[in-house]
């Protein structure tokens, strides 16, 4: 089945260490996505890529650095810099389309905290 | 910039209720809207969409219509079920901005038996 897969489900870091979480879509999307949830702030975009090789900024993404060399794939590193980066992260993506009608398939997330 | 701003929860209702969580934008041209619903420890997921003002999503036995003239889109359902209970985001895309979502806060929705 095709489908996000995203890893590790939970992960514990220790402050001042970077830590990187990992997307892969076997979907043949070319659009992919990183995404913070928060309790009772819903989700909020961090960085998105519309083709490989590419990629833009999102709405809160300082302290966090992204790659897109493969279609299928777009890790996130969640860097020292970041000063809060315990929450819930989830990847998705799309295909590239220009309707803006089309729907994201997510991940299952992965669950960060820093100890 | 683009808005989204839903009910404050959680909601709790008995087996059998009827549902409604407000969802209102706040939006510079005209966004499509969407429905995503998350169940405990999972990924979000569609529940149902509206391209277009009037148009009504529906999925299992959910719907929700674009009301162009209230910038809103409630999520309603006849009678909910104990599996209904997640949190449910309401969330607007355009086309100038690519497909990037933007999210309401979530309404947590509990269903009791």
């Amino acid at each position: 089945d095709g489908g996000i897969t995203q890893s590790p489900k939970y992960l514990f870091r220790k402050e001042g260490q970077n830590v990187t979480l990992s997307c892969e879509q076997n979907l043949n999307h070319d659009a992919m996505y990183w995404y913070r949830q928060d309790p009772g702030q819903g989700l909020r975009l961090i960085y998105y890529s519309q083709i490989v090789n590419d990629f833009q900024k999102g709405d809160i993404a300082e302290g966090y650095s992204v790659s897109r060399e493969k279609k299928e794939s777009f890790p996130l590193t969640v860097t020292s810099a970041q000063k809060n980066p315990t929450a819930f992260y989830l990847c998705a993506s799309s295909p590239r389309g220009l309707s803006g009608a089309n729907v994201l398939t997510f991940g299952a997330g992965s669950r960060l905290t820093v100890l | 910039g683009d808005s989204v701003t839903q009910m404050e929860g959680p909601v709790t209702l008995s087996e059998e209720a009827f549902l409604t969580i407000n969802c209102t934008y706040t939006a510079t041209g005209y966004p499509s809207l969407f429905w995503y619903v998350q169940y405990p420890g999972e990924g979000l997921q569609l529940l149902l969409k509206a391209t277009k003002a009037d148009d009504k999503g529906s999925n299992k036995g959910f719907e929700a219509t674009y009301r162009k003239e209230t910038t809103s889109f409630h999520l309603e359902k006849g009678s909910v079920q104990v599996s209904d209970s997640a949190v449910y985001f309401c969330a607007l895309s355009q086309k100038q901005y690519g497909n990037k979502l933007v999210f309401g806060a979530g309404t947590i929705l509990r269903v009791k038996s």
